[in-house]
């Protein structure tokens, strides 16, 4: 079946512009996950959306990042007022939510260059 | 921050030879995943060990894992040049939610 799909697959944007980055996650999936990876910190977590719970969003590393999760599905992540270190590759990941055993599985990715 | 540490963070080896690369962690895990990554891209999962596993197999890997020692280990055997990829290791750790902790990844070179 179909993966985990996201778009755009590249994004270049000026500093200061908003940017809307989407996430499709595998039919059926109830977990969803954003990551990035930038050269600097590697890849790490951002926020994390299980069924209808809250999100965990302690990954965000400011004010400036946001997302939703629309009917359980679809996911955006916004990035308000850019800056060049937001400058990365962004990763969606989604899973079955098996409890203690969860295989995560990443899409390709969008690559957001901030000028 | 990363919780995991990878060794070597570049490898280069031949065709045919094996490839083991090294991972070590700070917390208490559930589970320990092994991914691959082509050209900076998506990721692949490779294979998942539980914290109460300590080798698992798939194919032409083998990944063992020590929780004694928080570290684990991804073995290649008969690499082909297909296998070129940067590797990294990845953490959810317990009581923490099922987020991934991500270790620096191995790049791995296998030379046809």
């Amino acid at each position: 079946g179909a993966g985990v799909s996201q778009s755009p697959s590249n994004k270049v944007t000026e500093k200061g512009k908003d940017v809307e980055l989407r996430c499709d996650p595998i039919s059926g999936h109830t977990a969803l996950y954003w990551y990035r990876q930038s050269l600097g910190q590697g890849l790490e977590f951002l926020i994390y959306f299980q069924g209808n719970s809250a999100p965990d969003k302690s990954g965000l590393p400011s004010d400036r990042f946001s997302a939703e999760r629309t009917g359980g599905s679809v996911s955006t992540l916004t990035i308000q007022r850019t800056q060049q270190e937001d400058s990365a590759v962004y990763l969606c990941a989604s899973s079955l939510f098996q409890g203690l055993t969860d295989t995560q599985y990443f899409g390709p990715g969008t690559r957001l260059t901030v000028l | 921050s990363q919780q995991g540490e990878e060794d070597p963070q570049a490898l280069s080896i031949q065709e045919g030879e094996n490839a083991t690369m090294n991972c070590s962690y700070k917390t208490s895990i559930n589970n320990l995943q092994w991914y691959r990554q082509n050209s900076g891209r998506g990721l692949v999962h490779l294979i998942l060990i539980r914290s109460n596993e300590r080798e698992k197999h798939s194919g032409r890997l083998r990944v063992t894992l020590d929780t004694s020692k928080k570290s684990s280990s991804l073995l290649i055997t008969a690499s082909r040049a297909a296998d070129t990829a940067s590797y990294f290791c990845a953490t959810d750790r317990r009581n923490a939610g099922n987020m991934l902790t991500f270790g620096g990844g191995t790049r791995l070179m296998v030379k046809p």
